[in-house]
């Protein structure tokens, strides 16, 4: 069971470049995140999905998109990379969106230069 | 919107001590308190959760209390173990977003020394 897969691991961008992180579940969860963690703030919510065909902003979504592709999958776009959004990024997803455990991606490690 | 604070930041005990984390939240309404632990290199993982209609929750050596009307939630470890090392998390559910939102606190970095 793979749970919360997230593609690429890890990467690096030059500032301006752009890139999407792909984020897919197989859990037939509804409610999907994104999340970014930096050393001494925690996890800081970018976007959310509560369900199919629906996305919402979260506390830090400047400089990035979201597209719930289908109920899967959720992909992170940044259209011009950054270094400020040098950070390390989660995906989660849930079954419902109230009171239910959150599952979480191993993470993708970016670095923009 | 809501906020999560989380206190300390970091802690350091010894093996067989006690640790607690607290939390405070800021909407009232929110509704649903879960705890998460994140291992080096990993994505965070449930270690408990309570409700907003349950005082207290215990599974082991960890329980986690709630006060409503303090806005606040507490993680206590009895007898730590070494492999209790690691960053632990406090969230909330907000009524904003009818629920469908998570958000979490800085973290607490817990050191458990042999």
């Amino acid at each position: 069971n793979a749970g919360v897969t997230q593609t690429p691991k890890f990467q690096v961008l030059k500032t301006g470049q752009s890139m999407t992180l792909q984020c897919a579940q197989d859990m037939n969860h509804n409610s999907m995140y994104w999340y970014r963690q930096d050393p001494g703030m925690g996890l800081r919510l970018i976007y959310y999905s509560a369900s199919e065909g629906t996305t919402d902003k979260g506390e830090v979504p400047n400089g990035y998109n979201v597209s719930r592709l289908n109920k899967r999958e959720f992909s992170l776009r940044l259209e011009s990379a950054a270094p400020s959004q040098t950070s390390v990024y989660f995906c989660a997803s849930r079954l419902g969106g109230e009171n239910t455990e959150a599952f979480f991606g191993q993470g993708t490690r970016l670095t923009v230069v | 919107g809501e906020n999560v604070e989380q206190h300390p930041s970091t802690l350091s005990v010894q093996e067989g001590d006690s640790a607690v984390i607290k939390c405070t939240y800021s909407d009232s309404a929110s509704n649903y308190f879960p705890w998460y632990k994140q291992e080096l290199g990993k994505g965070p993982q449930l270690i408990i959760d309570i409700r907003s209609n349950v005082g207290e929750k215990k599974d082991q050596r960890i329980a986690v209390t709630l006060n409503k009307t303090a806005k606040h939630f507490s993680l206590h470890i009895t007898e730590t173990q070494p492999e209790d090392s690691a960053v632990y998390f406090c969230a909330a559910s907000p009524f904003s977003g009818g629920y469908n939102k998570l958000i979490f606190g800085a973290g607490t970095r817990l050191a458990v020394h042999p």
